[in-house]
């Protein structure tokens, strides 16, 4: 049972380029996150999902796409990255009123 | 709209010591969930506790412990005998009874210095 997965754990990207970040979880959770993670701040969610086929934005959603095809995976779009974009990114999962579980992370620079 | 605030920013203490950080939120939903995590040094998450708006008794576990006052809208975490594993960024979350979102504070940095 590994959890929350993503990759990478580092990426570097330049301005105006593109990228997807991966998150998979198997513990059949319906519900999948995406937060970002500024410097010295807490998380601010970017997308969520209540299952396959449904998504819904968070409070930051500017920038980002995502999709949910499968129970399973919850990938986050980077379509045209900038400075702004540089944070560490969280994929998060759980089951209807219960505790979120968190994935290890990704850290995104954009230069 | 819902708040979580956690005022202290950094807290350094010695090992040994007992050192509390504090949550205050707000929220109009009369059904709702407060969490804690840690986040250590690595990076990763890691779930504390979870508490639903009907239960206020207190929860201890091993020499952790928290406090969770609905009159003064709080749930304030309390670290008993300090050690440096402790050291940590803790953060407070909040989630409206019928919403998914978790709404995060800052987060409280916290050194055990030996």
């Amino acid at each position: 049972n590994a959890g929350v997965t993503q990759t990478p754990k580092f990426r570097i990207l330049k301005i105006g380029q593109s990228m997807t970040l991966q998150c998979t979880q198997d513990m059949n959770h319906n519900y999948m996150y995406w937060y970002r993670q500024d410097p010295g701040m807490g998380l601010k969610l970017i997308y969520y999902s209540v299952g396959a086929g449904i998504t819904d934005k968070g409070e930051v959603p500017n920038g980002y796409n995502v999709s949910r095809s499968t129970t399973e995976d919850f990938p986050l779009r980077l379509e045209l990255a900038a400075p702004s974009q540089t944070s560490v990114y969280f994929c998060a999962s759980s089951q209807p009123g219960n505790e979120q579980f968190f994935g290890p992370g990704t850290r995104l620079t954009v230069l | 709209a819902q708040k979580v605030t956690q005022a202290q920013t950094e807290i350094s203490v010695v090992e040994k010591e007992d050192v509390t950080l504090d949550c205050v939120y707000e929220t109009r939903d009369t059904t709702y969930y407060l969490f804690w995590y840690k986040q250590p040094p690595s990076g990763e998450l890691v779930f504390l506790i979870r508490r639903n708006s009907f239960d206020e008794q207190n929860e201890i576990s091993g020499r952790y412990s928290w406090n969770f006052q609905k009159s003064t809208s709080s749930f304030n975490f309390t670290i008993t005998a300090s050690q440096v594993v402790d050291s940590a960024v803790y953060f407070c979350a909040l989630r409206g009874g019928g919403a998914q979102k978790l709404v995060f504070g800052q987060g409280t940095r916290l050194t055990i210095n030996p």
